[in-house]
């Protein structure tokens, strides 16, 4: 099957600036999942979905991050205006519904804040 | 509320030696149990699970028994090679929230 995209790769911005990831799932995966890991550390959940609805965005900064998730599928996350701080590697993942399952990672997109 | 503590690494090791890298947990109700793998410049993939308690999770020569009386989850292979040089987590998923709760990762360097 194929895997889950995330798109782009890499991207480097100046502080203040705005930016924008996307992530698209496995197809009938309805959860998903943005990760923040920045270096050396374990990853840090920013905001989960079930479908298109929101069941935990707990640990999202909403003074500056914001994702959506249109028709359940594919989902941006956008950071606006970025800090020096968002530096790290931004992680796509999605399982399906149940604690049995684990995640299935994107390749990530590795941010730096200059 | 759930968390996850790793030994402190890195850990550097020959090859062919025998490797362990401890995981405690801590959760309420019965959560699963994971260990994941980031090679470098990848994003993480699934090594291993298991999803209650005495349950051994095994893949590529790992192995992990889930230990609810010490709330354990220990990663073991008897003979690393160069190519296990990676960062592994540890993580659990409880029934309540169902997301994924990492440790902080061990980085692991095989030499030849």
């Amino acid at each position: 099957e194929a895997g889950v995209a995330q798109s782009p790769r890499y991207k480097i911005i100046e502080k203040r600036q705005s930016v924008a990831f996307w992530c698209n799932p496995i197809s009938g995966h309805a959860t998903l999942y943005w990760y923040q890991q920045i270096l050396g550390q374990g990853p840090k959940l920013l905001i989960q979905f079930q479908n298109n609805g929101v069941v935990d965005d707990s640990q999202l900064p909403k003074d500056r991050f914001s994702a959506e998730r249109l028709k359940g599928v594919d989902s941006t996350l956008k950071i606006q205006p970025a800090k020096l701080e968002d530096s790290a590697v931004y992680l796509c993942a999605s399982s399906l519904t149940g604690v049995n399952y684990g995640y299935t990672f994107g390749s990530g997109t590795r941010l730096t804040v200059v | 509320g759930n968390s996850v503590t790793q030994m402190e690494g890195p850990v550097t090791l020959s090859e062919e030696a025998f490797l362990t890298i401890n995981c405690t947990y801590t959760a309420t109700g019965y959560p699963s149990l994971f260990w994941y793998v980031q090679y470098p410049g990848e994003g993480l993939q699934l090594l291993l699970k298991a999803t209650k308690a005495d349950d051994k999770g095994s893949n590529k020569g790992f192995e992990a028994t889930y230990r609810k009386e010490t709330t354990s989850f220990h990663l073991e292979k008897g003979s690393v090679q160069v190519s296990d040089s990676a960062v592994y987590f540890c993580a659990l998923r409880d029934w309540g929230a169902q997301k994924l709760v990492f440790g902080q990762g061990t980085r692991l360097t095989i030499n030849p």
